[in-house]
């Protein structure tokens, strides 16, 4: 079954460093691949996706992602953080592309940005 | 962009009562609607599925009584925690489909039963 793993449960960067959160996923066609952020008692907001094409992903907030095949890998980077960028990140594929398809997510990571 | 409401943001209940979640699509139609728990630091997990029309399918462990989901309109589904009991508090957060993957999030509803 599709799955995704996020190795990292919690990840704390000083404000302006690069960040980079992993993702890694189970599935034998090319999935459908997703990264979402959550604040504190909020629902979800879509950063960015993967479908098929161009594997570096553009997304928000100046969040970027590379889809990577060999790996297994669909990773979240950020060139400088901010400390707005603090809150869970999931990663997430798409269950069944048929009509019933749905989101599988990761178990998530924390990003904690120290000023 | 897509918008999804959700309503209540927060609820607090007495056990054995009934609460209603509403989740509305604001500006498209939504083929299909997902219901979410969130445990606190956890990810989410999903509970069922709801079509236009249709029954809910629930995933494997969700209690069908329990938690009834009503899909009337496409841009309408609705949770009902029935018979509340501590247990059952939450963070509940919809989701709604357009057409192809695009999925997007209510704000979610703190549901607190005491």
């Amino acid at each position: 079954a599709q799955s995704v793993t996020q190795p990292d449960i919690h990840i704390t960067v000083s404000e302006g460093a690069s960040l980079e959160l992993r993702c890694n996923y189970s599935y034998g066609a090319t999935p459908y691949l997703f990264w979402y952020v959550q604040s504190p008692g909020q629902g979800l907001q879509l950063l960015l996706k993967y479908f098929s094409g161009d594997t570096l992903v553009q997304g928000i907030k100046g969040f970027e992602a590379e889809f990577k095949r060999s790996q297994s890998s669909f990773n979240l980077r950020k060139p400088s953080v901010h400390w707005s960028d603090a809150a869970e990140y999931f990663c997430a594929v798409v269950r069944d592309t048929g009509t019933a398809s749905k989101l599988t997510f990761g178990t998530g990571t924390r990003l904690q940005v120290t000023l | 962009g897509a918008v999804v409401s959700q309503h209540p943001s927060r609820v607090i209940c007495k056990s054995g009562t009934s609460v209603k979640i509403e989740c509305r699509s604001l500006d498209f139609q939504a083929t299909t609607m997902f219901w979410y728990r969130q445990f606190p630091k956890k990810s989410l997990m999903l509970m069922a599925t709801s079509n236009e029309g249709s029954k809910a399918t629930y995933e494997q462990g969700v209690e069908k009584d329990k938690f009834l989901i009503n899909h009337a309109s496409l841009t309408l589904s609705t949770l009902t925690v029935t018979s509340a009991h501590p247990e059952d508090s939450s963070f509940y957060i919809c989701s709604a489909r357009s057409r192809g993957f695009g999925y997007t999030f209510g704000s979610g509803t703190r549901l607190t039963v005491v």
